[in-house]
């Protein structure tokens, strides 16, 4: 069975700081890997879908790698601004086109 | 394009009631999902479907039953609800390739 972690739970940071966000899985025969962005009281946004052939995803400030072999991902988010604070989820794509998430990175980024 | 709709947008039951959950996709999308997202967790599968007129549990279906007679509708039944089915409901629905469209979600509380 698949179980995805994300480490931290939360993250408080200073406006302009570059961070990562940490994903990991137990099994590595995923079709792709997704991040999802949660605002309070909203659904998921779709932010970067990594296939399982890639080793990187770019959207803006937002980079998403995987390395399958490790059963990681991360996701890098470029001089952060108040607006990115949200619930950050990655989910694992095991071939049924449904997904498990994790728990989610809650982050804070402080003007 | 609406995207995804869910109905209602909040629900209180009593023990024992029954209710139905209503999600519609305007994007044509062959695959639909329930999810459920407990606090401080990620979302869990309930059913899914690849297609109208199919459905498929997922990891936490127990007491739920799901219909898919049209393919932009899906629907989430609860026959006997329970304090347990506290939740917040997320229908989802994509194609065979892409990734997954949230609608808003439906916060149900059982008492």
């Amino acid at each position: 069975k698949q179980e995805v972690t994300q480490i931290p739970a939360a993250l408080s940071v200073p406006e302009g700081e570059n961070l990562v966000l940490n994903c990991s899985f137990t099994d590595s025969a995923i079709y792709n890997l997704q991040w999802f962005r949660q605002d309070p009281g909203k659904g998921l946004t779709s932010l970067l879908l990594i296939q399982s052939s890639q080793r990187e995803q770019t959207s803006g400030r937002l980079n998403a790698s995987l390395d399958k072999s490790s059963g990681r991902s991360t996701l890098y988010i470029a001089a952060s601004q108040p607006g990115d604070s949200a619930t950050y989820l990655c989910a694992a794509d095991t071939g049924r086109r449904a997904l498990t998430f994790g728990s989610g990175t809650r982050l804070q980024v402080q003007p | 394009n609406a995207g995804v709709t869910q109905t209602p947008k909040f629900r209180v039951l009593k023990t024992g009631q029954s209710m139905t959950l209503l999600c519609a996709q305007d994007m044509n999308h062959e695959y639909m999902y329930w999810y459920r997202q407990d606090p401080g967790m990620g979302l869990r599968l309930i059913h899914y479907s690849v297609g109208e007129g199919t459905t498929a549990k997922g990891e936490v279906p127990d007491g739920y039953n799901v219909s898919r007679l049209k393919k932009q509708n899906f629907l989430l039944g609860l026959e006997s609800a329970a304090p347990s089915q506290t939740s917040v409901y997320f229908c989802a629905s994509s194609t065979s390739t892409d990734t997954q469209y949230f609608g808003p979600g439906t916060r149900l509380t059982v008492l």
